[in-house]
């Protein structure tokens, strides 16, 4: 079993839409999350740490579910600018950080 | 968000060449840095764990003597891919934790887009 896994869509919704994202992890002691976002060709950037309280960001919203061991990722309202691969990060202790393999976003005009 | 630079952006090179990647921490120093490479259409692939004054911490399947990592002050790491052949192409982004804040966060460079001939 990987340790982060991630649905790698692709997700294609119209603009306007509310999408959501979930990734879930295998290791309950784990310590960190985030969600990241990476447009082609170039590096990843980091959209929002996540907690068990659930934190947003404008139209971005992302929670944490321990018990579960799952993250989400909701952007409503979603733009054209909102294409690109989400990715999961988890940071398992230390330097251990595992990412997902990236949920691909396509937002059709 | 902390910033993180790298250089070159891209480099074309023969092969057997030996090509250095620079990676920088701007505005704050970075104890631990990463190193991955990443295929089209691929995830990130976690190379090594560069930390500052030690030797680099290389993930299985990596060969370090081909890879070698240089992480002798805390804003700079590098990355020099020996003999360099054709299916190191790749795109290598390096990034850096960031610990002044509440998550210590990864941020990460532009990446450097390699092409060997």
């Amino acid at each position: 079993r990987k340790e982060v896994e991630q649905d790698p869509g692709p997700f294609n919704v119209p603009e306007g839409a509310t999408v959501a994202f979930n990734c879930t992890y295998s290791n309950s002691a784990s310590q960190s999350f985030f969600w990241y976002r990476q447009d082609c060709r170039k590096e990843p950037k980091l959209l929002m740490s996540v907690y068990s309280s659930g934190n947003e960001d404008g139209r971005f919203t992302a929670q944490l579910n321990r018990a579960s061991q799952y993250i989400s990722l909701l952007i409503r309202d979603s733009k054209l600018s909102d294409s690109a691969t989400y990715l999961c990060v988890v940071n398992m202790g230390g330097n251990q950080f595992y990412f997902g393999t990236g949920t691909s976003l396509t937002v059709i005009p | 968000g902390a910033v993180v630079s790298q250089h070159p952006s891209w480099v074309i090179c023969k092969s057997g060449t030996s090509v250095k990647i620079e990676c920088r921490s701007l505005d704050f120093q970075a104890t631990t840095m990463f190193w991955y490479r990443q295929f089209p259409k691929q995830s990130l692939m976690l190379m090594a764990t560069s930390n500052e004054g030690s030797k680099a911490t290389y993930e299985q399947g990596v060969e370090k003597d081909k890879f070698l990592i240089n992480h002798a002050s805390l804003t700079l790491s590098t990355l020099t891919v020996t003999s360099a052949h054709p299916e190191d192409s790749s795109f290598y982004i390096c990034s850096a934790r960031d610990y002044r804040g509440r998550d210590n966060e990864q941020f990460f460079g532009p990446g450097t887009r390699l092409t060997v001939l």
